[in-house]
């Protein structure tokens, strides 16, 4: 079945960076792009950004971009999602989902919380 | 930016039905899925492409869109349908979801 594990909590200070993994598994990982969806608390859910991990090609929500960066490593089937110049906002739990097709999200990660906090 | 208005909670007795609209310019132009998500868990995809139930999930739950608005209806609702509920849409540029809506089952 497809399974999409993701990296433990992190804990930054105020202007850090943060790198979450999303290692996915019983599917072709490269049939299948990869968003990144996040939860902030008392906040409802908000897009961040897409992979293709056909191409790499990447598509990336107008507030992040500039300091946000997806990737993939196709070897380890496993994405990943850099948010740098963070603030107290980036707060959130971070999902990974699998891409259906391009309208949706099928599958998705057990979520990363992230805290920043000076 | 494309924006997905919802309402911020609904309250159904149990049995009834559950209707939840979320609201976009020309939504009817475009394919909404939509999402339960529950504290602590992931999101679940429980309507696909405006009307479609991916596998797994019950009858009770369908979806329509036409016009400005896209619906999802959750029929004799049961107490584990109590969730957060949200709209998802592509804009041709961006994924973007709605508000959400707090479905609570008295």
């Amino acid at each position: 079945q497809v399974r999409l594990v993701q990296s433990g909590t992190e804990v930054k200070k105020p202007g850090a960076s943060m790198k979450v993994s999303c290692k996915a598994s019983g599917y072709t990982f490269t049939s299948h792009s990869i968003s990144w969806v996040r939860q902030a608390p008392g906040q409802g859910l908000e897009w961040v950004g897409w992979i293709s991990t056909h191409n790499g090609n990447t598509n990336y929500a107008q507030k992040f971009q500039g300091r946000v960066t997806v990737s993939t490593d196709p070897s380890t089937t496993t994405a990943y999602l850099e948010l740098r110049s963070l603030t107290s906002d980036d707060t959130a739990v971070y999902y990974c989902a699998k891409n259906s097709g391009q309208w949706d999200f099928d599958s998705w990660g057990e979520g990363t919380l992230v805290s920043v906090s000076s | 930016s494309y924006e997905l208005t919802q309402p911020p909670s609904v309250s159904v007795s149990p049995g009834q039905t559950a209707t939840i609209p979320c609201s976009g310019a020309k939504l009817g132009d475009k394919f909404v899925s939509w999402y339960q998500h529950n504290t602590g868990q992931s999101p679940v995809l429980v309507i696909s492409q405006d009307n479609k139930r991916p596998s797994g999930i019950p009858e009770r739950f369908s979806g329509s869109n036409s016009g400005n608005t896209a619906t999802l209806t959750i029929s004799e609702t049961q107490a584990l349908d109590e969730a957060d509920y949200y709209c998802q849409t592509w804009d041709g540029n961006y994924y973007v979801f709605g508000s959400g809506t707090r479905v609570t089952v008295l």
